[in-house]
């Protein structure tokens, strides 16, 4: 079964901490995305990539940067974690050629402390 | 990609069939429209995509009128298990440098 798989299913961190996101997928997808979901809020794209090494900032990059050194693997970093970073954080990955073939990980509830 | 309006929220008994209606009156000659499924604590996931006319699937039925400035989502005989948040998408399903914009969708509860 093809997946996206995120490293930390739960993760609390301390005000200030540099925290990294993990995220691989198994389908060769050309590219990626992190979301980030809170109540009535929605799904917010925080940043995305079409290529290796490639990035693009989204709605709401503050405070965010990312790293995508190989195909399968992009990484969500919280420079300097702050308390309104608390939220659910979505990766996805989708082939290029088609838009709406997202795949979703199954998200990492982040608690910043 | 074309803006969506759809209800915030809808409550339905098992049994039923449930149908969410999405508004996008800007729609685009090469846009599709897509809905997908977010169950609590999980990522969203697609169920079913429509040009025009009506579409079925194992999951659902998509009916889109001939203007295409809405669409409808059918849900046949839910049970608890479709409890979950719905998200209307419009937008060219080939253009592959377009990130989604999902908005706030619609939650589904449904009651036994």
């Amino acid at each position: 079964d093809v997946k996206v798989t995120q490293s930390s299913r739960y993760l609390v961190k301390r005000t200030g901490e540099k925290v990294f996101l993990e995220c691989v997928q198994d389908m060769d997808h050309e590219n990626m995305f992190w979301y980030r979901q809170d109540p009535g809020l929605g799904l917010r794209l925080i940043y995305f990539s079409y290529d290796v090494k490639m990035k693009e900032k989204g709605d709401i990059p503050e405070g965010y940067s990312v790293s995508r050194e190989k195909k399968e693997r992009f990484s969500l970093i919280l420079e300097s974690a702050s308390t309104n970073q608390t939220s659910m954080y979505l990766c996805a990955s989708s082939p290029q050629s088609s838009n709406y073939g997202y795949t979703f990980g199954s998200g990492t509830r982040l608690t910043v402390v | 990609l074309a803006k969506t309006t759809q209800p915030i929220s809808m409550d339905s008994y098992e049994g039923q069939e449930v149908n969410i209606t999405c508004s996008h009156n800007n729609i685009a000659t090469n846009d599709y429209i897509t809905w997908y499924q977010q169950f609590p604590s999980q990522g969203p996931r697609f169920i079913i995509q429509g040009y025009k006319t009506k579409v079925t699937n194992e999951v659902a039925s998509l009916f889109i009128p001939a203007d295409r400035k809405s669409s409808t989502l059918s849900l046949p005989r839910v049970s608890l298990s479709d409890t979950a948040v719905y998200y209307c998408l419009v937008g060219d399903r080939n253009s592959g440098n377009t990130p989604l914009v999902f908005g706030k969708g619609t939650r589904l509860s449904v009651i036994a």
